[in-house]
């Protein structure tokens, strides 16, 4: 089982969709969540760090869910700039700190 | 430009050469990661140094890898002997060493084995 799972999709969706992402990890003392965006040949942005409250920015909203070991990202009204692969990261405490990777989920928002 | 800086952005190599790749980090970024991409899969962990010190190696680094920091500044990434499966993104981020703070990455260098 990898660390970090994601559905590659790609979520195909219309402009003004909503549309929600869903990472599942698989070590329990993973304390640091993040949301990267990461466009075509282009390097991994940060797009939002995720809290245990959760959070929001804007048309995107991060959940996390201890007890299922899952986070997950919201992004309301789409827009064609969106279009993106959504790369979900996930980092341990003490010791060796290694953010580690999702193979990332593609969204592709058409007019 | 105070971002994370990568040299060079590619570098296509026949199988059997040396490549060394530098990566510059923020300045006041005492960590630094390197990482490799490759087409579908999100970047996997190959080596981080606090400092000069290299911490962790990833099962994934065969002995043809090495990466040093000597000065706790910037890094190289060497292979040797390349293979066509080291055709890939090597991507290199930094970061504070603080809990839930963001790495940084480089724009990568691309690297083609022919």
């Amino acid at each position: 089982r990898k660390e970090v799972e994601q559905d590659p999709g790609p979520f195909n969706v219309p402009e003004g969709a909503t549309v929600a992402f869903n990472c599942t990890y698989s070590n329990s003392a993973s304390q640091s969540f993040f949301w990267y965006r990461q466009d075509c040949r282009k390097e991994p942005k940060l797009l939002m760090s995720v809290y245990s409250s959760g959070n929001e920015d804007g048309r995107f909203t991060a959940q996390l869910n201890r007890a299922s070991q899952y986070i997950s990202l919201l992004i309301r009204d789409s827009k064609l700039s969106d279009s993106a692969t959504y790369l979900c990261v996930v980092g341990l405490s003490g010791g060796s700190y290694i953010p580690t990777f999702g193979r990332g989920t593609s969204l592709i928002v058409h007019p | 430009d105070t971002g994370v800086s990568q040299n060079p952005r590619h570098k296509i190599t026949k199988r059997g050469q040396n490549v060394t790749f530098r990566c510059d980090p923020i300045s006041e970024h005492n960590r630094l990661y390197w990482y490799r991409q490759t087409l579908g899969q999100g970047p996997e962990f190959l080596t981080y140094f606090q400092n000069e010190a290299q911490l962790e190696k990833s099962r994934l680094l065969s002995d043809r890898f090495s990466a040093e920091r000597p000065k706790g500044s910037f890094s190289t990434l060497e292979i040797q002997r390349t293979e066509q499966g080291d055709s890939a993104m090597y991507l290199c981020a930094s970061s504070l060493a603080n809990l839930n703070t963001e790495a940084f990455f480089g724009q990568g260098t691309r690297l083609t084995v022919v």
